[in-house]
């Protein structure tokens, strides 16, 4: 069925960096806006990163910009997102989720089981 | 940015009961609501979306309401199953703000 799966997470140094993947399967990567949403133990959701069909365009949250990037490999039906400079604010587990079809405004309407991120020293 | 305060934080109902949650967008988003149910150890699952609109296999019992700024979701008749914590969302433009989120619970 249409999926997404998350994967590299782990504990990590503060200070240090870690890229997690998103592997998408069954319908048309390509045409699709891509996103991480995170959320640390015991708290809310948080928007963190998104991306363009092509990768032509990002959005970041404040509390990552400079520090994380977004990409994909449309040819590999992969999502990533490289984390650096991490701090313990980070530690959380990330959630990759599809979102809008090529020209449409859609929620998120596929999430993987997400990937998880300690950051610890 | 755009500020989404959703209330109640938390609610615990009898399981029949019919219970309303609310999110209120401090600027008008066009509609681009959206309401996302996430049981204990699982994946946010999308209920409704903008605002009104109930994704294709969530039971009927699950309802939206909209207005420019102002936004509703009802549960009727609660369930067991119904258990969890409900996050509304815009997501017209970045930042995708969440809400706070509302923990459910069956008395």
């Amino acid at each position: 069925q249409v999926q997404v799966m998350e994967s590299g997470g782990g504990v990590v140094q503060p200070g240090t960096s870690l890229r997690v993947s998103c592997s998408a399967s069954r319908f048309p990567f390509r045409n699709y806006v891509m996103h991480w949403v995170r959320q640390a133990p015991g708290k809310g959701l948080e928007w963190v990163a998104s991306i363009l069909y092509d990768g032509s365009s990002q959005d970041y949250t404040d509390s990552v910009k400079g520090r994380f990037t977004v990409s994909r490999d449309n040819s590999k039906d992969t999502l990533f997102l490289q984390m650096n400079y991490l701090t313990s604010e980070d530690t959380a587990l990330y959630y990759c989720a599809r979102g809008s079809y090529s020209g449409a405004t859609e929620a998120f309407d596929i999430w993987g089981q997400g990937t998880r991120v300690t950051v610890s020293a | 940015d755009i500020q989404l305060t959703q209330s109640p934080s938390s609610l615990s109902a009898s399981v029949g009961d019919t219970v309303t949650i609310t999110c209120r967008a401090s600027q008008g988003i066009d509609g681009y609501l959206a309401w996302y149910q996430q049981k204990p150890g699982n994946a946010p699952k999308l209920l409704i979306y903008a605002g009104s609109y109930l994704k294709s296999g969530v039971p009927p019992r699950f309802s939206g309401r909209r207005s420019e700024t102002d936004f509703t979701l009802t549960i009727s008749s609660l369930q067991p199953e119904d258990v969890g914590t409900y996050y509304c969302q815009r997501y017209n433009i970045a930042p995708f703000t969440f809400g706070q989120g509302t923990k459910l619970e069956i008395k």
